[in-house]
């Protein structure tokens, strides 16, 4: 069975420094990878996805990278923003396509 | 579209009491997820369905559990007799394809407390 690991799973930084956010898999054979937001109390927004045939997606300040072969993706925000603290999961879907299997999501508070 | 929509949002009942958790997928998804949330175990998969079936249900904790998807807008997640351990947050999600390039898109939740 996949098992997802993300690391650390709590992170804490001042305002406008860059962070990464890491997440580790243990089968590479996987169809695409999905970086989630939530908030407290809220439901999961989809901030990025690598389909397997891709090695980086981007969007505004947020840059997510895989690695298949080394089992690992990284998020990647930059400048942060007090509006940034939330957690984050990432996502594996399995070589069908027909799973998530998720992380247990790193917890991140950026100080203003 | 308003995305995936889950009734109710919040729900507190009694132990041994039927619960009924409710989800309204994003029309023309052939994919439904009942996920439960909680903090010991993370993100765990219940069950999904394509185009109403159910295909894997491996992930219902017990008999206590049951899910229907009657037709493509609606699905039901069924506690019969709830107990506190289901305490949880679950999710409904919906995906338009298999392997879709979009993922998968979630409900808000709903938080299940049973005292």
């Amino acid at each position: 069975k996949q098992e997802v690991t993300q690391i650390p799973a709590a992170l804490s930084v001042p305002e406008g420094e860059n962070l990464v956010l890491n997440c580790s898999f243990t089968d590479s054979a996987i169809y695409n990878l999905q970086w989630f937001r939530q908030d407290p109390g809220k439901g999961l927004t989809s901030l990025l996805l690598i389909q397997s045939s891709q090695r980086e997606q981007t969007s505004g300040r947020l840059n997510a990278s895989l690695d298949k072969s080394s089992g690992r993706s990284t998020l990647y925000i930059a400048a942060s923003q007090p509006g940034d603290s939330a957690t984050y999961l990432c996502a594996v879907s399995s070589n069908t396509g027909n799973q998530f299997y998720f992380g247990t999501g790193t917890s991140l508070t950026v100080i203003p | 579209d308003a995305g995936v929509i889950q009734s109710p949002r919040h729900e507190v009942t009694e132990m041994g009491q039927e619960v009924t958790l409710r989800c309204k997928p994003i029309s023309g998804h052939d994919y439904l997820f009942w996920y439960r949330q909680t903090m010991m175990r993370g993100l765990e998969l219940l069950i999904y369905f394509n185009n109403n079936v159910p295909i894997d249900d491996s992930g219902m904790p017990e008999d206590r559990f049951s899910a229907k998807m009657p037709n493509a807008s609606f699905s039901t997640l069924k506690i019969q007799p709830s107990e506190p351990r289901d305490s949880a947050v679950y999710f409904c999600a919906s995906s338009l394809i298999l392997g879709s390039p979009y993922g998968y898109t979630f409900g808000s939740g709903t938080r299940l407390t049973v005292v």
